[in-house]
């Protein structure tokens, strides 16, 4: 079946501009995670939606960074006036339940700000 | 809060050898146990978890791993490698609650030299 999903995989902005990072969950996984990995490190976490509620948000690293999910399905998480120090890759995870602890990773969005 | 560390950023080794990765975690409470692999441009894929049970783990791609409590570690091992699992390896945690975030270790890349 088909995985987790994110668009689009590479985006170049220039610093100050205004960036939206989707991402399409397994059908039917009510959990959904977003990390952040810098180059040579391990990934980071963002956020954590269960189905539409945004129950996390403590790994956010500064207010210009926001996430949503309206549905309870697709996320897109948004940085406004992006800094070099944003550049990274940006991982989408889904799982089925608060119980299950197996998380499905997306390929990532790789961000460069020039 | 809980913490991962991979003593190893790098670990060469040549094909048909066996290969351990070292990881030792953190925490104050009881937290389960991943090993993930990152192959080049991709996503996470999950090698093996430890949630209870018996304390050494089977994974895919003929990889094992033991919980040591006393210790506090997930060593990852595999008796002979592959030029095929040249990649970068994470070890996460994450605690027994809903919300599960992940939180990673700093990855040890390994090259399978032939």
């Amino acid at each position: 079946g088909a995985g987790v999903s994110q668009s689009p995989r590479y985006k170049v902005a220039k610093r100050g501009q205004d960036v939206a990072l989707r991402c399409d969950p397994i059908s039917g996984h009510v959990s959904l995670f977003w990390y952040q990995q810098a180059l040579g490190q391990g990934p980071e976490f963002l956020t954590y939606f269960q189905n539409e509620a945004q129950l996390d948000k403590s790994g956010l690293p500064s207010d210009r960074f926001f996430a949503e999910r309206p549905e309870g399905s697709v996320s897109t998480l948004k940085i406004q006036r992006t800094q070099q120090e944003d550049s990274a890759v940006y991982l989408c995870a889904s799982s089925h339940s608060t119980a299950d602890y197996e998380q499905y990773f997306g390929p990532g969005t790789r961000l460069t700000v020039t | 809060a809980q913490s991962v560390t991979q003593l190893d950023s790098q670990v060469p080794v040549f094909e048909e050898a066996p290969v351990e990765l070292r990881c030792n975690y953190s925490s104050s409470v009881s937290v389960y146990l991943f090993w993930y692999v990152q192959y080049p441009n991709q996503g996470l894929q999950l090698l093996l978890k430890y949630l209870s049970g018996s304390t050494l783990v089977k994974g895919i791609n003929g990889f094992e791993a033991e919980f040591n409590k006393s210790q506090t570690s997930f060593h990852l091992r595999k008796p002979s490698v592959h030029i095929s699992d040249t990649a970068e390896y994470f070890c996460a945690v994450t605690l027994k609650a809903a919300g599960n975030k992940l939180t990673f270790g700093g990855g040890t890349r390994v090259l399978v030299k032939p």
